[in-house]
């Protein structure tokens, strides 16, 4: 049971470039989320999506866009990246509102 | 909006001694959840504890216990015979939809 997968680990963008950070579940969560982590700021939620079709944004949605079009996969797409996306991201899934979190690795983005 | 406040960047404890770590949180809602997680070197998430807000009694797990105030809305996390493998950094965070973090602790363990 593989449970939250992200990829990459590691990523450098140059300013202005785009990329997609992959997330996967295979535990049939409905609910998924991105968070970033930034020193001294926590966790902010970026977007998150209550099922498939079903997106919503989080308290730092700017500059990121995302799309469910499966249960398993929550994509988010890097536009146009800024310095000030440099920061580590984590994907979440889970199955109930009151059920704990499953995290992935993190993906660590610097933007050059 | 909810919000979730740690006023403490940073604790420290002795082995075997016991600490605990402050959680406020800001909802207008009465039904809801809360947790405790941890997050080691690794940057692994791992949850710790969790409350749901409907239940008066607080939450135990092993030597992880919490004090949970609703009205005064604090969540505080206590640490019991305190071991070198707790430090960490804690994140407190809040659920109604979508999960909140506060800003975390980070928990020295000195032997």
């Amino acid at each position: 049971n593989a449970g939250v997968t992200q990829t990459p680990k590691f990523q450098v963008l140059k300013t202005g470039q785009s990329m997609t950070l992959q997330c996967a579940q295979d535990m049939n969560h409905e609910y998924m989320s991105w968070y970033r982590q930034d020193p001294g700021m926590g966790l902010r939620l970026i977007h998150y999506s209550v099922g498939a079709g079903i997106t919503d944004q989080g308290e730092v949605p700017n500059g990121y866009n995302v799309s469910r079009s499966t249960t398993e996969d929550f994509p988010l797409r890097l536009l146009s990246a800024a310095p000030s996306q440099t920061s580590v991201y984590f994907c979440a899934s889970t199955g109930r509102v009151n059920s704990p979190l499953h995290f992935g690795n993190g993906t660590r983005l610097t933007v050059t | 909006a909810q919000t979730v406040t740690q006023s403490q960047p940073e604790m420290s404890v002795q082995e075997a001694e016991t600490v605990t770590l402050s959680c406020t949180y800001d909802t207008s809602e009465s039904d809801y959840y809360l947790f405790w997680y941890k997050q080691p070197p690794s940057r692994q998430m791992i949850l710790v504890i969790r409350q749901e807000a409907y239940k008066q009694q607080n939450a135990t797990e092993n030597r992880f216990s919490v004090n949970f105030q609703k009205a005064a809305k604090s969540f505080s996390l206590k640490i019991s015979d305190s071991q070198l493998g707790d430090a960490a950094m804690y994140f407190c965070a809040y659920r109604r939809y979508s999960l909140i973090f506060g800003t975390g602790t980070r928990l020295q363990v000195f032997p």
